[in-house]
């Protein structure tokens, strides 16, 4: 299976701990997104890369939150001192970037993301 | 900040009919409306993008339309069927490979 994979896919934790989620994206897609999900609403986005490069983030992505990209691979999210409102799924998603030569730049491929909760 | 609306209660419709969902947007529409499927547990999936200068786009049993003007997106669904019952998120993207903005989605059920 190429597509994109994620890691854990679930995870419990207790307030206060410090989490770390791995996305391993379509291996040709330069393009990296975080979002996160709560039940019955739509993701939100979180942030960004091109490559290793973090291009935006989100007003959400508080400073308990972090992400890397080291290598313009995988990338990790990390979660500090968690807290129960942090409880939702992350998803991952990957995409070629502009000027990739392809027309279907736009089309984002969505991991099966990471359920977190909180206790 | 932008705000997308869609149906707001589930959707419940016989087999073989046209199931319709519906996307409104306030502001300024985007440059690129997508639409993904959505199955209980799992990422979403991708179905089609339209552009902002495209009226209509098809695939398959598929259809979309995008109308600027009226700042809404017409989902269709023909001949339906009971493995297309999912939760259907209309998404808007303000440039290319940008980030996401999704809306909370409609749950489809489709009766046998």
């Amino acid at each position: 299976d190429t597509g994109v994979s994620q890691d854990p896919r679930h995870k419990i934790t207790k307030r206060g701990q410090n989490v770390t989620f791995r996305c391993d994206p379509i291996s040709e897609h330069n393009r990296l997104y975080w979002y996160r999900q709560t039940l019955g609403q739509g993701p939100e986005f979180l942030t960004y890369f091109q490559n290793e490069a973090q291009l935006e983030k989100s007003r959400l992505l508080s400073d308990r939150f972090s992400a890397e990209r080291p290598k313009g691979s995988f990338s990790t999210l990390e979660i500090q001192r968690t807290e129960q409102g942090d409880s939702a799924m992350y998803l991952c998603a990957s995409s070629l970037g502009p000027g990739s030569g392809a027309n279907s730049y736009n089309e984002q491929f969505f991991g099966p993301g990471t359920r977190l909760t909180v206790l | 900040s932008q705000k997308i609306e869609q149906n707001s209660e589930a959707l419940n419709i016989q087999e073989g009919k046209t199931a319709t969902l519906t996307c409104n947007y306030t502001n300024y529409s985007p440059a690129y409306l997508q639409w993904y499927r959505q199955d209980p547990g799992r990422g979403p999936v991708f179905l089609l993008l339209i552009r902002e200068n495209e009226k209509e786009k098809r695939k398959e049993r598929l259809k979309v339309t995008f109308d600027t003007t009226l700042k809404q997106s017409l989902f269709h669904i023909t001949a339906s069927q009971p493995a297309d019952s999912a939760t259907y998120l209309c998404a808007l993207l303000y440039s290319s490979a940008s980030k996401i903005i999704f809306g909370s989605g409609t749950r489809l059920s489709i009766r046998p």
